[in-house]
């Protein structure tokens, strides 16, 4: 069974310094696609960034970016210039095949 | 732009009734799903649908009943409420193709409880 864990229960930022993320998720397979999704208290569910297995460079968006490790199975999330607006729950996914299997969440708060 | 749209928002059910969550996406996605969000947890698939009139149980599916008669709807269907049925539902959709990370986008989350 894939699984994917979240480390850091909660963290804290402060306004427009950086941030950083862990994941790491266990599989045999060797193409698959990870996914950072953020869920402000609304709870709807936003993508942040997304991942190819394939793919050695890392993904960027903006002041989102990874550090995909393969090798060590390891994928997180650094966020950059940190905004009040970037507090919120950060979920970790993975994919391979129909569905998505999440980590349990990383409790993000940004400080003024 | 509607993307993928769940009713109710909130819903507070007795023990024992039943209810269905209504979902339904304007994006043409082959595929659909039902997750469900628990306090401190991240989201647990329930069911989901390769195509209309193609169902498949996720981790969590008992308690649940779904349907997919079109390619746009895919209701979830909870018979006899209990407890532990009060969580957050997500729908969400995807255009997959074996070999693609589609990116999966979910509706805005149906709040239920059962008392």
């Amino acid at each position: 069974a894939q699984t994917v864990t979240q480390s850091q229960p909660e963290m804290s930022v402060q306004e427009a310094e950086t941030v950083t993320l862990s994941c790491t998720y266990d599989t045999s397979e060797s193409d698959y696609y990870l996914f950072w999704y953020k869920q402000p208290p609304s709870r709807q569910m936003i993508l942040v960034i997304r991942q190819e297995a394939y793919k050695q460079q890392n993904a960027t968006e903006n002041r989102f970016s990874v550090n995909f490790q393969k090798a060590a199975k390891s994928f997180s999330l650094k966020i950059s210039d940190s905004q009040l607006g970037d507090a919120a729950m950060y979920f970790c996914a993975y994919r391979t095949g129909y569905a998505l299997n999440f980590g349990k969440g990383t409790s993000l708060l940004v400080t003024p | 732009n509607a993307g993928v749209t769940q009713t109710p928002k909130f819903r507070i059910l007795k023990i024992g009734q039943s209810m269905t969550l209504q979902c339904t996406q304007d994006m043409n996605h082959n595929y659909m799903y039902w997750y469900r969000q628990d306090p401190g947890m991240g989201l647990k698939l329930i069911y989901y649908s390769v195509g209309a009139g193609i169902t498949d149980k996720g981790e969590v599916p008992n308690g649940y009943n779904v349907s997919r008669s079109t390619t746009e709807d895919f209701p979830l269907r909870l018979e006899l409420a209990a407890p532990s049925q009060t969580s957050v539902y997500f729908c969400a959709s995807s255009y997959f193709v074996q070999g693609s990370g589609n990116t999966i986008y979910f509706g805005e989350g149906s709040w239920l409880t059962v008392v």
